[in-house]
């Protein structure tokens, strides 16, 4: 079956523009987590979804990044008036659910970079 | 308390040889330890994984070897191929959150 998707694949802005990132679960899965992956680094939890709801933002940087989930399943992450060190890969994952052992799927990622 | 400390940053090994990559952790609540291998341009897919009740796990040629009282786990990659070069991370777990050590590239040699 297919994997977990995300779009766009890359994405380039000018400082201070808004910009939204998708991210397409596996279907049936009903947890959603975001990452940042910067340059030579791993990646950085920012947000957790368990059905529709936030369960867990406590990696969202600031008040500038947001993310939602309406109907259970596609994901879109939403950053405001970018800065330059908002550039690094954005990773979704998802799992089945989210409980330890379960595992995360990851998509490709988007690369944003502010310039 | 939070990290997983991970080294070597990167490792270059001839085909065939065993690289070895280390990470520790501070966190006792962590509960589940998995590797993940990352291509250039893809996201990390799951290699291995291991939970702290278990001093060892083998799946094929990857090995992870835990050490409790440590806090301290391996990668181990037996007879190593140039297709095995790429980025790990190790990283550790507590309910739904994956904390990552920073990475190591690996280069396998032909």
């Amino acid at each position: 079956g297919a994997g977990v998707s995300q779009t766009p694949s890359n994405k380039v802005t000018e400082k201070g523009k808004y910009v939204e990132l998708r991210c397409d679960p596996i279907s049936g899965h009903t947890a959603l987590y975001w990452y940042r992956q910067s340059l030579g680094q791993g990646p950085e939890f920012l947000i957790y979804f368990q059905g529709t709801g936030a369960a867990d933002d406590s990696g969202l940087p600031n008040d500038r990044f947001f993310a939602v989930r309406p109907e259970g399943s596609v994901s879109t992450l939403k950053i405001q008036r970018t800065e330059r060190g908002d550039s690094a890969v954005y990773l979704c994952a998802s799992s089945l659910l989210a409980v330890s052992y379960n595992e995360q799927f990851f998509g490709p990622g988007t690369r944003l970079t502010v310039l | 308390q939070q990290q997983v400390k991970q080294s070597p940053q990167s490792l270059i090994v001839q085909k065939g040889g065993i690289p070895i990559i280390n990470c520790a952790y501070e966190n006792t609540a962590f509960d589940y330890f998995p590797w993940y291998q990352q291509f250039p341009g893809k996201g990390p897919a799951l290699l291995i994984a291991i939970r702290p009740d278990v001093s060892e796990k083998k799946e094929g040629r990857f090995t992870i070897s835990f050490n409790k009282s440590a806090k301290q786990f391996s990668l181990h990659i037996m007879d190593s191929q140039p297709g095995d070069s790429a980025t790990y991370f190790c990283a550790a777990r507590s309910n739904y959150q994956l904390i990552w050590g920073a990475g190591t590239k690996l280069i396998i040699k032909p």
